[in-house]
């Protein structure tokens, strides 16, 4: 199982709001280590959304946010669409581990 | 425009080695860490390894230690990852990802290459 823990799946109807969790602990997230996350189309490369727990990269849609509280951190996606059906991965840096980790990823489904 | 282009990628035996290069262009290799990331089939991305910019130090997952070794050419701004005593758990697509720091984010992924270990 994975340091980062995130629900295998989530869905939601278009144009609705979904959010996917990240639940790390205090070698990770709690010790104030930044959330990023990444989305993996179909067939695709892991690509960046969300940088330093609540940054967008040029080009991400303001549709995607994301935030922190203490060993947690959250994605949201508001107004689905049919091409936001992906893969989504949270990632840290574990100071216990000494290394990088990323969440199990969550099947984002559009219904 | 960044381009990370992974290589070496194939079939090899339990017990064999492999080389991956990643060739890295659109920005100064030699201001930033680079990582490999693995993807087993219908799985998870797996963290294994990052070094830093200037090659002094690198670190690796659990499930790679003595095992894999990271290593850049600045000459060739191309990234490797020397993998010995492979296993079949280890039949993924290898990632090359441009990062900063080794607790930042990994901004920029190859296309990556196939590593397939079976007999």
């Amino acid at each position: 199982q994975s340091v980062l823990t995130q629900p295998p799946s989530v869905s939601g109807a278009p144009g609705q709001r979904v959010t996917i969790s990240c639940t790390g602990s205090s070698s990770n997230i709690g010790a104030g280590f930044d959330i990023h996350w990444y989305q993996q189309l179909p067939g695709a490369v892991p690509k960046l959304l969300i940088y330093d727990n609540t940054n967008r990269p040029s080009g991400v849609p303001d549709r995607f946010s994301g935030s922190k509280s203490g060993t947690s951190a959250s994605l949201a996606i508001t107004g689905l669409q049919a091409e936001d059906e992906a893969d989504y991965y949270c990632q840290s840096y574990d100071n216990s581990l000494g290394a990088v980790v990323f969440g199990g990823g969550t099947k984002l489904t559009v219904l | 425009q960044v381009q990370l282009v992974e290589s070496g990628g194939g079939v090899v035996q339990p017990g064999g080695s492999l080389r991956l290069s990643c060739a890295a262009s659109g920005f100064t290799f030699i201001n930033y860490g680079m990582h490999w990331v693995r993807q087993a089939p219908g799985k998870g991305l797996e963290w294994l390894t990052f070094i830093w910019n200037d090659g002094t130090n690198k670190y690796y997952a659990d499930s790679v230690k003595g095992r894999f070794t990271i290593s850049r050419d600045y000459s060739k701004n191309t990234l490797y990852l020397q993998m010995n005593s492979l296993r079949p758990e280890d039949t993924a697509v290898y990632y090359c990802a441009k990062g900063t720091t080794v607790t930042e984010t990994l901004d920029y992924w190859g296309q990556g290459t196939l590593v397939t270990v079976s007999s």
